[in-house]
């Protein structure tokens, strides 16, 4: 059975650092990967999509990276701010089009 | 943009009464989906679907049913509500397989659901 893990599953950091938040799962038989952004009591909001093929994928100060046969993945935030601050979920695609999520990563930012 | 409405952003209703849980999306997607999160136990799936009738059972289907008579729309049940049915309830639609690999899910703003 797939897992999904996130860690860490907090974060605070101060504005304009750098950051990585960090995704593994267990099988490497998946479609793709997706990273959303979840603000408290609201929806998901996608981010980024890697597809199985792929290494990476990029929006604006976002970064995502897949390493299928290891089994992980890093979304990279350059240049914080306060605005970012939110849980940061990553989910993978396995057959029949279903998602498995990890537990989400809390980030905070500080000003 | 891809636009996914939920009935309800709040809800409360008493143990035994049968809820219904609206989902409209206007992308014409095939694929739609409901799941529903706890704290510590994340997103899990409750049922998704492939077309119009259609239905497939997520990992926790037990107390739902779902119901798709338009392709728009997908309907979540609890036929008698229970107070461990106190959740997050996110409906999501995604295109059919494009191609392999990309099939982005588009989550609704979610209902928070109270059984008292």
């Amino acid at each position: 059975k797939q897992e999904v893990t996130q860690i860490p599953a907090a974060l605070s950091v101060p504005e304009g650092e750098n950051l990585v938040l960090n995704c593994s799962f267990t099988d490497s038989a998946i479609y793709n990967l997706q990273w959303f952004r979840q603000d408290p009591g609201k929806g998901l909001t996608s981010l980024l999509l890697i597809q199985s093929s792929q290494r990476e994928q990029t929006s604006g100060r976002l970064n995502a990276s897949l390493d299928k046969s290891s089994g992980r993945s890093t979304l990279y935030i350059a240049a914080s701010q306060p605005g970012d601050s939110a849980t940061y979920l990553c989910a993978v695609m396995e057959g029949a089009q279903k998602l498995v999520f990890g537990q989400g990563t809390r980030l905070t930012i500080n000003p | 943009d891809v636009k996914v409405t939920q009935s309800s952003r709040y809800l409360v209703k008493r143990t035994g009464e049968k809820v219904f849980l609206e989902c409209v999306q206007d992308m014409d997607h095939e694929n739609m989906f409901w799941y529903r999160q706890d704290p510590g136990l994340g997103l899990r799936l409750i049922y998704f679907s492939y077309d119009v009738k259609m239905k497939e059972k997520g990992d926790i289907p037990e107390g739902y049913s779902v119901s798709r008579e338009k392709k728009e729309r997908f309907s979540l049940i609890l036929e008698s509500a229970s107070t461990n049915q106190t959740s997050m309830y996110l409906c999501a639609s995604s295109p059919p397989l494009a191609g392999v690999g990309y099939n982005e899910q588009f989550f609704g703003p979610g209902t928070r659901l109270t059984v008292l």
